[in-house]
């Protein structure tokens, strides 16, 4: 069956916080993606990964494929680090999106 | 250019309005996908398109009606839709139909009253 869980699913931090939310996945897949989603806003896609590990700014995702998980974190949260970040995977049997619940993320300054 | 466009931004509409929501891009790539999203939950697939064909339709409503006239554009017709329908609708597209290079659109948000 594929699934996606994300957790946590409600974060609040204090600015200048590391944060880490994390994302686990039930069977292969050919990627996944960390997506950001401002409140009323569109999609906007932080990373894709299918190894490894890439840092963009202060933003760093990881992926251990042996183990199906992937970590998003943020290094020196800011307020503007405020919305829901979805960890999306297509999993190897074709070319759909499977989306996690989300994590709501609030940064108070 | 690297974008998923998507027009109107905002959009109200009556049951018994006909409507239609734009998605373009030009970024070569030849899988096309409409999405729904509710608030405060993760987005639903509802239509994809590759290679301008319709490969999947996730049983949603005949009140929803998808187009795909060229490899740039997708059209989402709107037709006797009820006020639960009202949703943020995302389109995204990608190179091909494994999904790389998948980029989305900002989105339209659907009010029906």
């Amino acid at each position: 069956k594929n699934e996606v869980e994300q957790s946590p699913q409600n974060l609040t931090a204090q600015e200048g916080e590391f944060i880490t939310i994390n994302c686990s996945y039930s069977v292969g897949i050919s990627a996944l993606h960390w997506l950001q989603q401002h409140p009323g806003g569109g999609i906007v896609s932080l990373f894709m990964l299918s190894s490894g590990k890439k840092k963009h700014g202060r933003l760093i995702a990881t992926i251990n494929i042996q183990e199906k998980h992937s970590s998003l974190h943020i290094t020196a949260s800011h307020p503007r680090d405020s919305a829901v970040y979805i960890c999306a995977v297509n999993f190897n049997t074709g070319n759909q999106f499977y989306f996690g619940t989300g994590t709501s993320l609030t940064v108070i300054p | 250019d690297t974008e998923v466009t998507q027009t109107p931004k905002h959009l109200v509409m009556g049951m018994t309005n006909k409507k239609s929501l734009k998605c373009e891009q030009h970024m070569g790539h030849r899988a096309m996908y409409w999405y729904k999203q509710k608030a405060k939950k993760p987005p639903e697939l509802m239509f994809v398109y590759s290679y301008e064909k319709l490969s999947i339709n996730e049983s949603v409503p005949s009140r929803f009606s998808p187009e795909c006239p060229n490899s740039s554009l997708l059209n989402l017709h709107l037709h006797a839709l009820q006020p639960e329908d009202s949703a943020l609708y995302l389109c995204a597209s990608s190179q091909d139909h494994r999904a790389n290079g998948y980029t989305f659109g900002s989105g339209t948000r659907l009010t029906v009253v």
